[in-house]
């Protein structure tokens, strides 16, 4: 079973900080996906990574993936109350079988 | 399309009843997946259709638990004889091909299952 561990699991900051989440994995996937989930909500896809070293912007969000495709980050500039939420990483290690795997996740609260 | 769609969304049964649930993906993708997700936790892989196919399931999936895909169109999760332990929200997701790129998998809104 491949792992990812997310951390912080949760955090809470005030309107206009900046903020980084992690996800790290000591397993290598092909590519590595980052979702958000509102409460009784399904979660909702921000971004594929697929290249190691790859950065992307999803307007003040920016997602990096580790050159070794085993961990990535999220980056929040500017965190707005309404990027409250739970942030899941999840992982393909590829072959074409399996579903998604996905890390516990952080629950991220911002605070106007 | 309006996206994915999960009936009903909420279910409170009593222990050791049988409930089901439905899923309508995205009418051109041709996988659709369950995932069960408790308080707190993220959501854990249980099964996946391509198409009509069942071609992988969970450990999680204990004897209890069927799924079927008949037309490779809506899918059924069946859990029988329930147990407290059951009490999860149950995600489906479809995707078109693996869902590794482009718009990845798209997800209902969920069905929230107690057993009390």
């Amino acid at each position: 079973t491949q792992l990812l561990e997310q951390s912080p699991q949760f955090l809470s900051i005030q309107e206009g900080e900046n903020l980084t989440v992690y996800c790290n994995s000591s397993s290598v996937f092909s590519s590595l996906q980052w979702y958000r989930q509102e409460p009784g909500e399904g979660p909702v896809l921000l971004v594929t990574v697929v290249t190691g070293g790859e950065v992307k912007k999803l307007k003040r969000l920016t997602f990096q993936f580790g050159d070794a495709r085993k961990d990535s980050s999220l980056h929040i500039t500017a965190a707005q109350p309404g990027d409250t939420g739970l942030y899941l990483c999840a992982g393909f290690s590829g072959g074409g079988a399996d579903g998604l795997t996905f890390g516990k996740g952080t629950h991220l609260i911002i605070q106007p | 399309d309006t996206g994915v769609s999960q009936d009903p969304r909420h279910k409170i049964t009593k222990r050791g009843q049988n409930v089901t649930f439905r899923c309508d993906p995205i009418s051109e993708h041709n996988r659709l997946y369950w995932y069960r997700q408790t308080l707190g936790q993220g959501p854990e892989f249980l099964t996946y259709f391509q198409n009509e196919a069942q071609l992988e399931k969970s450990r999680l999936l204990s004897d209890r638990f069927s799924a079927e895909r008949p037309k490779g169109s809506f899918s059924t999760l069946e859990i029988q004889r329930t147990e407290q332990g059951d009490s999860a929200m149950y995600l489906c997701a479809s995707s078109r091909g693996q869902g590794d790129s482009g718009p990845g998998y798209t997800f209902g809104s969920g069905t929230r299952l107690t057993v009390v």
